[in-house]
């Protein structure tokens, strides 16, 4: 089975740095994804990492590490549009079903 | 613009009385995903299909089925909701292939179970 891990709540400022973690356990592993998910809305693709390491898109960066079954969400210069949920998601050895985790609740105060 | 469309956004039905969700995209996509998500928690993947192979979740209540005539087109059919399956279900696409991971998610039908 999955099992993912986040904190189930963030605060910080606008302007601010934020990492968001998540670590997971899994019968088997292919990537871990970032979604952001606005109240009401749907979830919207962020970042995804196959490899170890830093994956870079704009404002947000996405790290994994396999080895400590660890990967983390950075969103730089926060703005208040960023107040959302934030999931990470598992992509399995069936590269076609993900997994997602319980999510994170960012709210960015002025 | 090529998208995922959900029918209806909203939807009420009774206790007991079948209901049936839609979903369509203009993505020609070989995956179609459908996702259960209750305020404030994780979606939960019910089940997918690349192309017409149909591949259930083990914990997904066989209360839930699904259909997908054709490429563009899946329907989730609840064949007797209770209060516990009232819900926002996501239907979400992707290419299916190794390569590509990013999934594309319609904008959810809220169900009311009453």
């Amino acid at each position: 089975g999955q099992s993912l891990e986040q904190p189930s709540e963030v605060t910080a400022v606008e302007g601010a740095i934020v990492q968001i973690n998540c670590t997971y356990q899994t019968s088997g592993f292919y990537g871990l994804s970032w979604y952001q998910q606005h109240d009401g809305g749907a979830p919207t693709f962020l970042s995804y990492n196959g490899l170890d390491g830093l994956e870079e898109t704009g404002r947000f960066s996405s790290f994994l590490s396999r080895s400590d079954s660890y990967g983390y969400l950075l969103l730089q210069e926060l703005q208040m549009k960023d107040s959302a949920s934030y999931f990470c998601a598992v992509r399995d050895r069936n590269f076609n079903k993900f997994y997602f985790g319980s999510g994170t609740k960012l709210n960015v105060k002025p | 613009d090529a998208m995922v469309i959900q029918n209806p956004r909203y939807q009420v039905t009774q206790f007991g009385k079948p209901v049936t969700l839609s979903c369509s995209q203009t993505l020609n996509h070989n995956v179609m995903y459908w996702y259960q998500q209750k305020s404030s928690q994780a979606p939960k993947l019910l089940f997918h299909y690349y192309d017409k192979d149909f591949n259930n979740e083990a914990d997904t209540p066989d209360n839930f089925q699904s259909r997908r005539p054709n490429t563009s087109f899946c329907f989730l059919d609840i064949r007797s909701p209770g209060l516990g399956d009232a819900a926002m279900y996501l239907c979400a696409t992707s290419r299916g292939d190794r390569g590509q991971s990013e999934q594309f998610f319609g904008p959810g039908t809220r169900l009311t179970v009453l």
